[in-house]
C-alpha cells in the first residue's frame, strides 16, 4: 500500500467540466509533486511545492491550477479541460525538495478520463 | 533534457539477468531508479549520486559514472516479481530535485 493517497482512482469529465483532484501524504514531507502520465510513456513533472509554496511550473496551461492547503494536502483543480488531457495523474512527496538525495514516494495516481 | 534508457525492451526467463542502462548527455547530480507495475504507482528502488558509487539490494543493484554520465541497473537471477516498466530518473539542478525521467524499460520474465 501506498502512503501517497489519491482521490478519485477514476474521473471522467467533460470539456466544460470544472473538477479537482486531492492527494494527501502523512509522512511529513515538506514537498509535493504532480506529475503527468501517458500511456507508455514516463511521468513527466507538472508542478512542485515545497514548504507549502509553488516552486516548480513547468510551463503547465492554466486549465490546470494547483493549490496546496498545507503540508499534508495537495489539489490539482481542473477547468475546461481537452481530450489530450487524458491521462493518469501521479502525486509524489518527498521529505526535502532542495535535496537530490531523497527519493519521491508516489499515490496510484488518477485516471483521467476527458469527453 | 530526459535521458535515454536501452534496451526499451527486455524479455528473461525466470533466473536470467539483466542490465538496464540509463546516459545523459547533461552533467547529473543524482540518478534515480523507479520500477512501475502496470496500473500501479512507480516504486523507488534506489538513488546514486555524484561519485560513481555503486547500490544494491537483495538481487537488485546500480551504479553511477559520473565521467560518462551514465548508470546501469543490473538485475541478477531474475525473479518473476521483477517484471514491470524501470524508470531511471535525473536530476540536472544541483540543490533542487527536478527529476527528469527516461522513457522505461519494459521488462517481461516468463516462468
Amino acid at each position: 500500500d501506498t502512503e501517497v493517497t489519491q482521490t478519485p482512482k477514476h474521473l471522467v469529465m467533460g470539456m466544460t467540466n470544472k473538477k479537482s483532484l486531492k492527494c494527501e501524504q502523512h509522512m511529513g514531507h515538506r514537498a509535493m509533486y504532480w506529475y503527468k502520465q501517458k500511456a507508455k510513456k514516463p511521468p513527466e513533472l507538472m508542478f512542485v511545492y515545497s514548504y507549502e509554496k509553488l516552486s516548480i511550473n513547468e510551463s503547465v496551461p492554466s486549465r490546470f491550477s494547483p493549490e496546496c492547503p498545507n503540508s499534508s494536502l495537495l489539489n490539482l483543480h481542473l477547468h475546461a479541460l481537452q481530450p489530450e488531457d487524458s491521462a493518469l495523474y501521479l502525486c509524489a512527496s518527498s521529505q526535502d525538495h532542495w535535496r537530490v538525495d531523497l527519493p519521491l514516494h508516489f499515490g496510484n495516481g488518477t485516471r483521467l478520463t476527458v469527453t | 533534457q530526459q535521458p535515454v534508457q536501452s534496451p526499451q525492451a527486455v524479455i528473461l526467463r525466470e533466473g536470467e539477468d539483466a542490465v538496464i542502462n540509463c546516459s545523459s548527455s547533461k552533467a547529473l547530480y543524482s540518478v534515480h531508479w523507479y520500477r512501475q507495475k502496470h496500473g500501479e504507482a512507480p516504486v523507488f528502488l534506489m538513488i546514486l549520486l555524484k561519485g560513481g558509487e555503486q547500490k544494491g539490494h537483495d538481487k537488485i543493484s546500480a551504479s553511477f559514472n559520473e565521467k560518462k554520465q551514465q548508470s546501469s541497473l543490473y538485475l541478477t537471477a531474475s525473479q518473476l516479481s521483477y517484471s514491470g516498466t524501470y524508470f531511471c530518473g535525473t536530476d540536472l539542478i544541483q540543490g533542487a530535485q527536478k527529476l527528469v525521467f527516461g522513457q522505461g524499460t519494459r521488462l517481461t520474465i516468463n516462468p
